[in-house]
């Protein structure tokens, strides 16, 4: 079993959607979680530290369920903009160690 | 931006040769991780510095080393080039210490290895 795991999609969506994208990690000892964005042939920007409490950023809400080890990243009103892959982060408990998952392609269409 | 800085942009290698790779991290961070990302792949680890000294590995071969100078800034070498190194190295800032470890990445250079 992979570390992290995410659906690599392609997520093709209409503007305007609201899409949800999971990713599950097998430490349960993992203590920090982030969400990052990737263009194509660009470098991964982060979009979003997940808290424990769960946190929002304008149109884009992370959660964390450290129960059933899974994060998630849930975008509302989605924009052309958004097309990109989103790549979940777990940081190794216990070490500075960042496992990225393969991450998930989203496509929003016009 | 995230002020983190990498050179070359791209690099042609001939498998067998060597090859250094070069980032300067953002100001006030004292980290700097290294990721290597094929293509369609997430990033992997490669070795984390802090303070001039490694610290923390992942599953690459000790042909693979690198370097942190005073200023933070850091060098990948890679000895003995195969074909599969063919890939976007990234390299990452962060601040050791801090509440969350959020890292910022480079531009990536992007290695291709005939």
């Amino acid at each position: 079993r992979k570390e992290v795991e995410q659906d690599p999609g392609p997520f093709n969506v209409p503007e305007g959607a609201t899409v949800a994208f999971n990713c599950t990690y097998s430490n349960s000892a993992s203590q920090s979680f982030f969400w990052y964005r990737q263009d194509c042939r660009k470098e991964p920007k982060l979009l979003m530290s997940v808290y424990s409490s769960g946190n929002e950023d304008g149109r884009f809400t992370a959660q964390l369920n450290r129960a059933s080890q899974y994060i998630s990243l849930l975008i509302r009103d989605s924009k052309l903009s958004d097309s990109a892959t989103y790549l979940c982060v777990v940081n190794k408990a216990g070490t500075y160690k960042y496992i990225f998952g393969t991450g998930t392609r989203l496509k929003v269409l016009a | 931006e995230t002020g983190v800085t990498q050179s070359p942009t791209h690099l042609i290698k001939t498998r067998g040769q060597q090859v250094t790779l070069r980032c300067s991290s953002q100001s006030g961070h004292n980290t700097v991780s290294w990721y290597q990302q094929a293509l369609g792949q997430g990033p992997q680890f490669i070795f984390q510095y802090y303070r001039e000294e490694e610290n923390g590995r992942g599953n690459f071969p000790p042909r693979f080393s690198g370097l942190q100078f005073p200023n933070y800034s850091s060098e990948l070498n890679v000895n003995a080039l195969e074909l599969d190194d063919s890939a976007l190295y990234l390299c990452a800032s962060s601040l050791l210490g801090g509440t969350f470890y959020e890292q910022y990445f480079g531009p990536g250079t992007r290695l291709t290895v005939t």
